[in-house]
């Protein structure tokens, strides 16, 4: 299937672990992205890389490193889990010149 | 500074009423503006883009530059349309063409 996936699904930690999150697609798009969707749902942009080069930081606290290893994943690192970071966390991507973004399945972080 | 606002949290209709969910956008250059579909538990989903004018599932939406809207419409909804929606706005933004999204409305068709 050709598609934008995440592992894991779901994830239940304590505060204070570290865990990461990993994004992959498949439609040779070259642009991904996390966003964050909190309890309200409200969706919000984290990061940005393109051809694996970051291009937005959104004002995320730096317990938060994204790392984008080639053009296919860009995996989510997040360090001294805190209560408020528990969300569900979506990666998306794009083809450049296009402006649809396709997303993943979504990430539901549960910090304890 | 580029804005999304959606003002209803919740619209409640019957089955085969008409809907209208509200979207306004506050953008300096030319946006393109999408509207994103959620139902329940799964991943976003493009619903429509302005650009390409099409009515995907019975639903419409037009950019109106002069009142910065594009608000989506039904005419006639159906249950299976209960979900959230997203209005989204993209442009040359940091060269980013990063989304940013409304504060979503939950639709609720009652049977």
């Amino acid at each position: 299937d050709t598609a934008v996936s995440q592992t894991p699904k779901y994830l239940v930690t304590q505060m204070g672990n570290d865990k990461s999150i990993k994004c992959e697609q498949n439609l040779g798009h070259d642009t991904m992205y996390w966003y964050k969707q909190d309890s309200k749902k409200f969706l919000k942009i984290m990061f940005s890389y393109n051809n694996k080069e970051l291009i937005i930081n959104e004002t995320v606290p730096n317990r938060f490193s994204p790392k984008s290893p080639d053009k296919a994943h860009l995996n989510l690192h997040i360090n001294s889990l805190e209560l408020g970071d528990s969300a569900v966390y979506f990666c998306a991507s794009r083809l450049g010149g296009n402006y649809e973004q396709y997303f993943g399945p979504g990430t539901r972080l549960t910090v304890t | 500074a580029q804005r999304v606002t959606q003002p209803e949290k919740l619209l409640s209709v019957f089955k085969g009423a008409p809907v209208e969910l509200k979207c306004n956008y506050s953008y300096s250059g030319s946006p393109e503006l999408f509207w994103y579909v959620q139902y329940s538990r799964q991943r976003l989903q493009l619903l429509l883009r302005h650009i390409s004018r099409e009515s995907i599932k019975g639903f419409t939406a037009d950019l109106n530059k002069g009142e910065t809207s594009f608000h989506l419409k039904k005419p006639f909804a159906q249950e299976e349309d209960s979900a959230m929606y997203y209005c989204a706005l993209s442009g040359r933004m940091d060269s980013s063409y990063k989304l940013i999204f409304g504060s979503g409305t939950r639709l609720l068709v009652r049977p």
